[in-house]
């Protein structure tokens, strides 16, 4: 159980395209899910969360006109890399929480990331 | 500022032990929880340490101490399929909307050798 998609896996564009990767909680709904950047050999770094319905809280330095998120539904979030340009190069992973639960040791599913490169 | 400290790289032979450290400076401290990622991979949940102490998961055990900000993964019985990096990450409750949120260590890149 707890399966997240994640979609595309790969995405390769030119410079100025505009790239829409979605998050997709399969077997249970999601209020809050997580997006986070990852560049080679360094950590994960938390981008924004997303709430059902709400708009998204971006963290410190993300740019929220150029990383624009949508959260529609309980099972579907998503990331539109606006504009991308070559320093947007990265791994972009979701993940979900199943439920708002302090008692869970796993309070985060996550997908299985997003590869993307501008050329 | 927040950091969780780890070493950036670790070489130990297969069938041998080797344990991970993990210094943290964080707010809203709620736990601490252990990923293994592979190259090109998602983390992948292996432990988590609410309170003090030591949790084991088969050849995995992860220890807690909140007073001295400091846990570690330990991995018994190394295997080739262990070498992958792996990251200690702080849970932190959002009262604002109810929501866990996960702040990453720096990540430690684990090689096994024959």
């Amino acid at each position: 159980g707890a399966v997240v998609s994640q979609h595309p896996s790969w995405v390769i564009c030119k410079s100025g395209t505009s790239v829409k990767i979605e998050c997709r909680s399969l077997d249970f709904q999601a209020t809050t899910m997580f997006w986070y950047r990852q560049f080679p050999k360094q950590s994960l770094m938390l981008m924004a969360t997303s709430n059902e319905g709400s708009k998204a809280t971006y963290e410190q330095g993300v740019e929220k006109d150029k990383f624009l998120i949508n959260h529609a539904s309980l099972t579907l979030s998503t990331l539109t890399v606006t504009s991308a340009h070559p320093e947007d190069s990265s791994f972009y992973i979701c993940s979900a929480e199943p439920n708002p639960d302090r008692e869970s040791n796993q309070p985060q599913h996550f997908g299985d990331g997003t590869r993307l490169s501008i050329l | 500022g927040q950091s969780l400290e780890q070493p950036s790289e670790v070489t130990a032979v297969e069938g041998a032990i080797v344990q991970i450290n993990c210094t943290y400076q964080t707010s809203g401290f709620y736990g601490l929880s252990w990923y293994q990622q592979h190259d090109g991979g998602a983390p992948t949940f292996l432990s988590y340490n609410g309170l003090d102490g030591l949790e084991e998961t088969g050849r995995f055990s992860s220890f807690l101490s909140r007073s001295d900000s400091y846990g570690y993964l330990l991995l018994q019985e190394l295997q080739m399929k262990d070498s992958a990096s792996y990251f200690c990450a702080v849970r932190q409750f959002l009262f604002q909307t109810g929501a866990n949120n996960l702040f990453f260590g720096t990540g430690t890149r684990l090689t096994v050798i024959p």
